[in-house]
Protein backbone atom coordinates (compact mmCIF):
# COMPACT_ATOMS: atom_id res chain seq x y z
CA UNK A 1 0.00 0.00 0.00
CA UNK A 2 1.22 3.17 -0.34
CA UNK A 3 1.58 6.07 2.45
CA UNK A 4 0.21 9.44 1.17
CA UNK A 5 0.70 12.78 3.50
CA UNK A 6 -0.83 15.63 3.14
CA UNK A 7 0.29 19.50 3.89
CA UNK A 8 -1.26 21.77 5.71
CA UNK A 9 -3.56 19.23 7.37
CA UNK A 10 -5.92 22.05 8.03
CA UNK A 11 -5.97 25.85 7.21
CA UNK A 12 -8.35 28.98 7.66
CA UNK A 13 -8.12 31.56 5.22
CA UNK A 14 -9.53 34.62 4.53
CA UNK A 15 -11.43 34.78 0.91
CA UNK A 16 -9.31 36.44 -1.97
CA UNK A 17 -6.64 34.72 -1.37
CA UNK A 18 -4.87 31.40 -2.61
CA UNK A 19 -3.98 28.30 -0.37
CA UNK A 20 -1.57 25.74 -2.18
CA UNK A 21 -1.80 22.06 -0.78
CA UNK A 22 1.04 19.43 -1.19
CA UNK A 23 1.03 15.71 -1.66
CA UNK A 24 3.60 13.40 -1.22
CA UNK A 25 3.20 9.78 -1.68
CA UNK A 26 6.13 7.26 -0.20
CA UNK A 27 6.26 5.43 -4.28
CA UNK A 28 6.78 6.89 -7.47
CA UNK A 29 3.59 6.97 -9.16
CA UNK A 30 2.13 7.83 -12.62
CA UNK A 31 -0.85 9.07 -12.14
CA UNK A 32 -2.63 11.37 -8.96
CA UNK A 33 -5.79 12.09 -8.37
CA UNK A 34 -6.91 14.95 -6.45
CA UNK A 35 -11.08 15.49 -4.98
CA UNK A 36 -13.20 17.56 -3.11
CA UNK A 37 -15.56 16.70 0.02
CA UNK A 38 -17.96 19.61 0.91
CA UNK A 39 -19.34 19.55 4.01
CA UNK A 40 -22.15 16.61 4.32
CA UNK A 41 -21.31 16.06 0.91
CA UNK A 42 -19.24 12.82 -1.12
CA UNK A 43 -15.88 13.41 -2.45
CA UNK A 44 -16.23 14.68 -5.82
CA UNK A 45 -12.83 14.31 -8.53
CA UNK A 46 -11.67 17.65 -9.62
CA UNK A 47 -8.55 16.48 -11.71
CA UNK A 48 -6.05 13.63 -12.67
CA UNK A 49 -2.54 15.05 -12.22
CA UNK A 50 -0.16 12.86 -14.42
CA UNK A 51 3.28 13.61 -14.44
CA UNK A 52 5.16 15.57 -17.25
CA UNK A 53 1.84 16.76 -18.43
CA UNK A 54 -0.71 19.11 -17.89
CA UNK A 55 -3.87 18.45 -15.29
CA UNK A 56 -6.73 16.48 -17.28
CA UNK A 57 -10.06 18.56 -15.17
CA UNK A 58 -13.36 17.30 -14.39
CA UNK A 59 -16.23 18.90 -15.99
CA UNK A 60 -16.80 22.08 -13.54
CA UNK A 61 -13.35 22.24 -12.66
CA UNK A 62 -10.75 24.69 -14.49
CA UNK A 63 -7.08 25.17 -14.52
CA UNK A 64 -7.24 29.14 -13.43
CA UNK A 65 -8.86 28.01 -10.00
CA UNK A 66 -7.64 24.70 -9.05
CA UNK A 67 -3.70 24.96 -10.63
CA UNK A 68 -2.20 21.91 -10.16
CA UNK A 69 1.58 20.57 -10.69
CA UNK A 70 3.53 17.63 -10.68
CA UNK A 71 7.05 18.17 -10.90
CA UNK A 72 7.92 14.42 -10.49
CA UNK A 73 6.65 10.91 -9.27
CA UNK A 74 6.30 11.06 -5.81
CA UNK A 75 5.06 14.75 -5.05
CA UNK A 76 1.55 17.41 -6.60
CA UNK A 77 0.77 20.58 -5.86
CA UNK A 78 -3.35 21.57 -6.15
CA UNK A 79 -3.59 25.26 -5.48
CA UNK A 80 -7.04 26.80 -4.68
CA UNK A 81 -7.03 30.14 -6.36
CA UNK A 82 -9.02 33.50 -4.94
CA UNK A 83 -11.26 31.52 -2.26
CA UNK A 84 -14.44 32.25 -1.44
CA UNK A 85 -16.30 30.22 1.44
CA UNK A 86 -17.70 28.19 -1.11
CA UNK A 87 -14.39 26.98 -1.27
CA UNK A 88 -14.57 25.55 2.45
CA UNK A 89 -14.16 21.97 2.30
CA UNK A 90 -11.67 19.01 2.29
CA UNK A 91 -9.06 18.59 -0.38
CA UNK A 92 -7.78 14.79 -0.38
CA UNK A 93 -5.37 13.44 -3.14
CA UNK A 94 -5.31 9.93 -4.09
CA UNK A 95 -2.72 7.43 -5.89
CA UNK A 96 -3.29 3.95 -7.67
CA UNK A 97 -2.14 0.96 -6.04
CA UNK A 98 -0.55 -1.52 -7.74
CA UNK A 99 -2.20 -2.91 -11.08
CA UNK A 100 -4.52 -0.03 -10.85
CA UNK A 101 -6.90 -2.12 -8.79
CA UNK A 102 -7.70 0.41 -6.03
CA UNK A 103 -6.94 3.67 -4.55
CA UNK A 104 -5.27 4.77 -1.79
CA UNK A 105 -6.00 8.29 -0.01
CA UNK A 106 -4.30 10.68 1.67
CA UNK A 107 -5.66 12.19 5.35
CA UNK A 108 -7.08 15.30 3.45
CA UNK A 109 -7.05 18.92 3.80
CA UNK A 110 -9.28 20.91 5.92
CA UNK A 111 -10.21 24.28 4.38
CA UNK A 112 -12.44 26.97 6.16
CA UNK A 113 -12.18 30.10 3.84
CA UNK A 114 -13.37 33.16 6.05
CA UNK B 1 -19.35 4.04 -14.16
CA UNK B 2 -22.68 2.27 -13.03
CA UNK B 3 -25.15 4.23 -11.05
CA UNK B 4 -25.23 2.52 -7.61
CA UNK B 5 -28.20 3.26 -4.47
CA UNK B 6 -27.20 2.96 -1.01
CA UNK B 7 -29.43 3.29 2.12
CA UNK B 8 -28.42 6.53 3.45
CA UNK B 9 -28.24 4.61 6.64
CA UNK B 10 -27.95 1.87 9.03
CA UNK B 11 -27.39 0.64 12.68
CA UNK B 12 -25.58 -2.35 13.74
CA UNK B 13 -25.35 -3.89 17.17
CA UNK B 14 -21.21 -4.34 18.35
CA UNK B 15 -21.04 -7.94 17.40
CA UNK B 16 -23.23 -8.77 15.18
CA UNK B 17 -22.73 -9.29 11.58
CA UNK B 18 -23.33 -5.91 9.18
CA UNK B 19 -24.89 -6.13 6.08
CA UNK B 20 -24.70 -3.41 3.58
CA UNK B 21 -26.59 -3.53 0.47
CA UNK B 22 -25.80 -2.12 -2.43
CA UNK B 23 -27.70 -1.79 -5.84
CA UNK B 24 -26.08 -1.49 -9.76
CA UNK B 25 -28.79 -2.88 -11.95
CA UNK B 26 -27.43 -0.81 -15.00
CA UNK B 27 -23.77 -2.55 -14.58
CA UNK B 28 -21.82 -3.71 -17.30
CA UNK B 29 -20.25 -6.60 -17.96
CA UNK B 30 -16.80 -5.32 -17.24
CA UNK B 31 -17.74 -3.36 -14.65
CA UNK B 32 -16.52 -4.26 -11.09
CA UNK B 33 -18.09 -3.31 -7.73
CA UNK B 34 -15.49 -2.10 -5.25
CA UNK B 35 -16.45 -0.63 -1.88
CA UNK B 36 -14.55 1.80 -0.02
CA UNK B 37 -15.76 3.36 3.79
CA UNK B 38 -14.43 6.66 5.09
CA UNK B 39 -14.38 6.81 8.91
CA UNK B 40 -14.80 10.56 10.06
CA UNK B 41 -12.02 12.90 9.78
CA UNK B 42 -9.78 10.63 7.74
CA UNK B 43 -9.89 9.78 3.95
CA UNK B 44 -11.67 6.49 1.85
CA UNK B 45 -10.22 3.46 3.03
CA UNK B 46 -10.44 0.60 0.21
CA UNK B 47 -12.48 -2.12 1.48
CA UNK B 48 -13.07 -5.40 -1.25
CA UNK B 49 -13.85 -5.18 -5.16
CA UNK B 50 -15.09 -8.09 -7.00
CA UNK B 51 -16.53 -8.68 -10.56
CA UNK B 52 -18.94 -11.70 -10.50
CA UNK B 53 -17.78 -14.17 -7.35
CA UNK B 54 -18.24 -13.97 -4.10
CA UNK B 55 -14.89 -12.40 -2.41
CA UNK B 56 -13.60 -12.34 0.92
CA UNK B 57 -10.83 -10.65 3.09
CA UNK B 58 -9.39 -9.80 6.18
CA UNK B 59 -11.67 -7.07 6.71
CA UNK B 60 -15.38 -8.48 5.04
CA UNK B 61 -17.05 -10.38 2.57
CA UNK B 62 -18.63 -9.24 -0.72
CA UNK B 63 -21.66 -11.38 -1.99
CA UNK B 64 -22.66 -10.41 -5.30
CA UNK B 65 -26.04 -11.54 -6.94
CA UNK B 66 -26.04 -13.79 -10.29
CA UNK B 67 -27.46 -11.22 -12.31
CA UNK B 68 -24.84 -8.78 -10.96
CA UNK B 69 -27.73 -6.11 -10.21
CA UNK B 70 -27.10 -5.90 -6.88
CA UNK B 71 -24.57 -6.88 -4.13
CA UNK B 72 -23.99 -7.34 -0.30
CA UNK B 73 -20.50 -5.95 1.81
CA UNK B 74 -20.73 -8.29 4.94
CA UNK B 75 -18.63 -7.15 7.96
CA UNK B 76 -18.84 -10.47 9.68
CA UNK B 77 -18.56 -9.03 13.51
CA UNK B 78 -18.77 -5.44 13.47
CA UNK B 79 -17.09 -3.09 16.24
CA UNK B 80 -17.76 0.79 17.03
CA UNK B 81 -14.34 1.04 14.62
CA UNK B 82 -16.44 0.23 11.80
CA UNK B 83 -18.58 3.18 12.26
CA UNK B 84 -18.18 4.97 8.98
CA UNK B 85 -19.73 5.92 5.66
CA UNK B 86 -19.79 2.95 3.16
CA UNK B 87 -19.22 3.57 -0.79
CA UNK B 88 -20.49 0.99 -3.11
CA UNK B 89 -18.77 1.89 -6.68
CA UNK B 90 -18.86 0.65 -10.06
CA UNK B 91 -16.15 0.72 -12.46
CA UNK B 92 -14.70 -0.28 -15.44
CA UNK B 93 -11.14 -0.18 -14.37
CA UNK B 94 -10.33 3.31 -14.87
CA UNK B 95 -8.42 5.01 -12.22
CA UNK B 96 -11.02 7.48 -10.81
CA UNK B 97 -13.48 6.80 -8.96
CA UNK B 98 -16.67 8.14 -8.54
CA UNK B 99 -18.56 8.15 -5.60
CA UNK B 100 -22.17 8.43 -4.40
CA UNK B 101 -23.53 9.15 -0.97
CA UNK B 102 -22.80 6.11 0.97
CA UNK B 103 -24.27 4.71 3.53
CA UNK B 104 -23.73 5.55 7.08
CA UNK B 105 -23.23 2.77 9.25
CA UNK B 106 -22.87 3.35 12.89
CA UNK B 107 -22.58 0.00 15.32
CA UNK B 108 -24.35 0.79 18.37
CA UNK B 109 -22.52 -0.57 22.27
Amino acid sequence: SAVISQKPSRDICQRGTSLTIQCQVDSQVTMMFWYRQQPGQSLTLIATANQGSEATYESGFVIDKFPISRPNLTFSTLTVSNMSPEDSSIYLCSVPGLGYETQYFGPGTRLLVL
Amino acid sequence: DAKTTQPTSMDCAEGRAANLPCNHSTISGNEYVYWYRQIHSQGPQYIIHGLKNNETNEMASLIITEDRKSSTLILPHATLRDTAVYYCIGRTGANNLFFGTGTRLTVIP
